[in-house]
């Protein structure tokens, strides 16, 4: 069984870009979560899509947006890039059988963005 | 508001010793604690989620312990690997429902040969 696949690997962006961010979840998941992982600190939660719809989000500014298609993939967008917005997006994905809590989350390889 | 702590930062052990490590979370704000391993340049493994009191978990030279009373959970590795070298992470729902794990920041676990 495939698991969680992100695109692209590395992304380099210079400040006021766009970037895109793309998830595909394991097969038959349709919850996907999206974590920033900055230098220095811990995994940071941003958002959370089920069923195409936006769940929650994070702590974060509306720069910071997403969407989850029919195929419950899932797009992660950055506007107006910040260079404090090089990190390592973690994109993971959940059955969404089973009670949020104890709800195994399983991720991808991550997706480094470094914004010049 | 639930924060997640882990200790130590680091540990450098043998192969062959079994380690442990902590992990801990304020007890009045708890609903499930998971467990991951991440190496280096690969994906996060999830290991464990658990939820109850009480609760063991297992799987292969690794287990998990988790107190909820006292906000803790312990990691276990016996018998350690070179290819146990990875970072666990620890990380809580501090609510029912909002599909956020609070990450610790992690024990990096080095296994000298």
């Amino acid at each position: 069984e495939a698991g969680v696949t992100q695109s692209p690997t590395h992304l380099i962006k210079t400040r006021g870009q766009q970037a895109t961010l793309r998830c595909s979840p394991i097969s038959g998941h349709t919850s996907v979560y999206w974590y920033q992982q900055a230098l220095g600190l811990g995994l940071q939660f941003l958002l959370w899509y089920d069923e195409g719809e936006e769940r929650n989000r994070g702590n974060f500014p509306p720069r910071f947006s997403g969407r989850q298609f029919p195929n419950y993939s899932s797009e992660l967008n950055v506007n107006a890039l910040e260079l404090e917005d090089s990190a390592l997006y973690l994109c993971a994905s959940s059955s969404g059988l089973v009670v949020p809590p104890g709800d195994t989350q399983y991720f991808g390889p991550g997706t480094r963005l470094t914004v010049l | 508001i639930l924060n997640v702590e882990q200790s130590p930062q680091s540990l450098h052990v043998q192969e062959g010793d079994s380690t442990n490590f902590t992990c801990s979370f304020p007890s009045s704000n708890f609903y499930a604690l998971h467990w991951y391993r991440w190496e280096t340049a690969k994906s996060p493994e999830a290991l464990f989620v658990m939820t109850l009191n009480g609760d063991e978990k297992k799987k292969g030279r690794i287990s998990a312990t988790l107190n909820t009373k006292e906000g803790y959970s312990y990691l276990y590795i016996k018998g350690s690997q070179p290819e146990d070298s990875a970072t666990y992470l620890c990380a809580g729902h501090g609510s029912s429902n909002t599909g956020k794990l609070i990450f610790g920041q992690g024990t990096t676990l080095q296994v000298k040969p």
